[in-house]
């Protein structure tokens, strides 16, 4: 059975860091690319960041892009987010999603399964 | 903002159908990129309910049924049951934003 594990979410305040974990189980963590969705509280989803099978290629959404550093050890089976200079729009839980292929931002992809999410909250 | 917009909530009777519309622009839906959905159960993660505009993974009720056209997809829903109620997203790619793009939700509710 396939399953992502997130941890690490944590309150912290405006301008703070965070890291987050995701290990992973029940498929070859190293042949498929990963991503973070993010959801803020009552509102809808968003996708944060991608990056491919081997690490190698990275891709953000503008909201985070500079600012949240997306990475994974394949030998350890476990991806991870790291966030700096957060702000209050941060707030959210953060899902960790596998996605279907090796390449980190094909076009046709879609994010299955998804973690049971970390909370995120930036505040003072 | 979410580029994919979709209708705030959609209601029905046990046994009646819905159909959600997830309408996007020529950069998205209309470039031909594919459409995929997701449902939201109250407190829990999303789930892949439709991907590649149309196709359901093992599992799913073949009550749901996606479809895409132009700019726009549809997700339907027969024989709507209470454990239907839940948030519906789709999902597809942009290629001016360069990113994976959702849609802005809609709420099922079974009256």
């Amino acid at each position: 059975e396939v399953q992502l594990l997130e941890s690490g979410g944590d309150l912290v305040q405006p301008g703070g860091s965070l890291r987050l974990s995701c290990a992973v189980s029940g498929f070859t963590f190293s042949s498929y690319a990963m991503g973070w969705v993010r959801q803020a509280p009552g509102k809808g989803l968003e996708w944060v960041s991608s990056l491919s099978a081997s690490g190698g290629s990275t891709y953000y959404a503008d909201s985070v892009k500079g600012r949240f550093t997306i990475s994974r050890d394949n030998s350890r089976n476990t991806l991870y987010l790291q966030m700096t200079t957060l702000r209050a729009e941060d707030t959210a839980i953060y899902y960790c999603v596998k996605a279907i292929a090796v390449a980190g931002l094909r076009t046709d992809n879609w994010f299955d399964p998804w973690g049971q999410g970390t909370l995120v909250t930036v505040s003072s | 903002q979410s580029v994919l917009t979709q209708p705030p909530s959609v209601s029905g009777a046990p046994g009646q159908s819905v159909t959600i519309s997830c309408t996007g622009s020529n950069s998205n839906i209309g470039a031909g990129y594919d459409v995929h959905w997701y449902q939201q159960l109250p407190g829990t993660a999303p789930k892949l309910l439709i991907y590649t505009n149309a196709y359901r993974p093992s599992g799913v009720p073949d009550r749901f049924s996606g479809s895409q056209s132009g700019t726009s997809a549809s997700l339907a829903i027969t024989g709507l049951q209470a454990d239907d109620e839940a948030d519906y997203y789709c999902q597809s790619y942009d290629v001016s934003l360069t990113a994976y793009v959702f849609g802005t939700g809609t709420k099922v509710t079974v009256l």
